[in-house]
């Protein structure tokens, strides 16, 4: 399967708990999105990386959350002490950059965040 | 966070039946997108447009970038059971984010 994944799918966490999540992008592309999307909505943007380097943050992106793509491959979202508002799906697609053709972004199954 | 206008809100169709929907946005945008989300996964894409008034299609889907830039519509034509999920439009202007619209739910009745 060469689309984009991410784990785990589920995690149930108490509140005020660390969680992190993975995302491995198509192996290809050269950016990496993280969204997150709250029961009833469409996905909102949070960060998107260029390779390594992290370019844009949403005002979404508190300082609890944090996410890193070190090599430039793989990527993952932390979120420090959690809260019950943190519940959602945490989306991560990834698109190939200019100039290596369709740079359209594709989606990963996402991981479902419960904070009880 | 913005999000895009869509409407229907829901839709309840029998099998064979064509479905339209729209996207409003009050600013304009230079690529409009339409995924299709089933539940617990992941937006898949369905059609992606570039020019104000273009009209493209991929099967029984067709899309249309507005004149105006600032809205887009999609049609589904003899709708079958597996078009059953939630379809998102999404804009991007000059920026690798996309703006996502609030959904519109298909049923689609035997």
């Amino acid at each position: 399967d060469t689309g984009v994944s991410q784990n785990p799918r589920h995690k149930i966490t108490k509140r005020g708990q660390n969680v992190t999540f993975r995302c491995d992008p198509i192996s290809e592309h050269n950016r990496l999105y993280w969204y997150r999307q709250t029961l009833g909505q469409g996905p909102e943007f949070l960060t998107y990386f260029q390779n390594e380097a992290q370019l844009e943050k949403s005002r979404l992106l508190s300082d609890r959350f944090s996410a890193e793509r070190p090599k430039g491959s793989f990527s993952t979202l932390e979120i420090q002490r959690t809260e019950q508002g943190d519940s959602a799906m945490y989306l991560c697609a990834s698109s190939a950059g200019p100039g290596q053709g369709s740079y359209e972004q594709y989606f990963g199954p996402g991981t479902r965040l419960t904070v009880t | 966070g913005q999000q895009l206008n869509q409407s229907p809100q829901s839709m309840f169709i029998q099998e064979g039946e064509d479905v339209s929907m729209n996207c409003t946005s009050s600013s304009i945008f230079n690529t409009w997108l339409w995924y299709k989300q089933d539940p617990g996964e992941g937006p898949v894409l369905l059609i992606a447009l570039y020019k104000a008034g273009e009209l493209t299609s991929n099967g029984r889907l067709t899309a249309q970038f507005g004149i105006t830039r600032k809205d887009s519509f999609l049609n589904i034509s003899a709708s079958i059971p597996s078009d059953v999920g939630i379809y998102f439009c999404a804009g991007r202007y000059n920026t690798d984010k996309l703006i996502f619209g609030t959904g519109t739910r298909l049923q689609v009745f035997p």
